[in-house]
């Protein structure tokens, strides 16, 4: 399997406007998560579906933020409109849960920059 | 509120030697713990987890130890090799899903 794939790797845009961040998962998981990695607050997670249904979306910083599941092998975060703030990594991941056991397993990250 | 600390930013451990990663929790609530690894421009990949009924798993040269008593679990790698050399991250959740991570710990294994 080619683990989980994320697009673009970098991302570089300007203030205001509309980012969007691609993750396929791992075929066959039934989890996804979205992770943010900045100096300042570490890796902290966004949000998280269990097929395809978003189940906790605690961790999304504000309305400019958005994600859908699709399908069981789509997933996007969308930051619209953008901020020098958002600039971190953003990572995906996905499981399969069995009972309460699962482990997550990451995409390489998609680099942004927010000017 | 950090739910999990690492408190060394950094470690430095000579080549086949033990690396010893310490990890400290807050929330007795947490009954899943994983390490995680992580090289530059890569995501972090799973090494070892462990459930709250042990204290004690093992996998090749990695072993995680965990006190419940005392919130604290630490990863053992031994002999440490120079590919060792990363980022490493502890990780906590209740039932696997909503993983809190720790700030990590750069370890560096020296020839």
């Amino acid at each position: 399997d080619a683990g989980v794939i994320q697009s673009p790797r970098h991302e570089v845009t300007e203030m205001g406007q509309e980012v969007t961040l691609r993750c396929k998962p791992i075929s066959g998981h039934n989890s996804l998560f979205w992770y943010r990695q900045t100096m300042m607050r570490g890796l902290e997670l966004l949000i998280y579906f269990n097929n395809n249904v978003p189940i906790d979306d605690s961790g999304m910083p504000e309305d400019r933020f958005s994600a859908k599941m699709p399908n069981a092998s789509f997933s996007t975060l969308k930051i619209q409109p953008s901020e020098p703030r958002d600039s971190a990594v953003y990572f995906c991941a996905s499981s399969l849960v069995l009972g309460k056991t699962g482990t997550q397993y990451f995409g390489p990250g998609t680099r942004l920059l927010v000017l | 509120d950090q739910q999990v600390k690492q408190n060394s930013p950094s470690l430095s451990v000579q080549e086949g030697r033990i690396s010893i990663l310490n990890c400290d929790y807050t929330n007795s609530m947490f009954d899943y713990f994983l390490w995680y690894k992580k090289y530059p421009a890569e995501g972090p990949t799973f090494l070892i987890s462990i459930s709250s009924i042990k204290d004690k798993n093992e996998d090749g040269r990695f072993t995680v130890f965990l006190n419940k008593s005392a919130k604290h679990l630490s990863l053992h790698i031994v002999p440490s090799q120079p590919g060792d050399s990363a980022v490493y991250f502890c990780a906590a959740s209740e039932g696997a899903q909503k993983l809190v991570f720790g700030q990590g710990t750069r370890l560096t294994i020296n020839p």
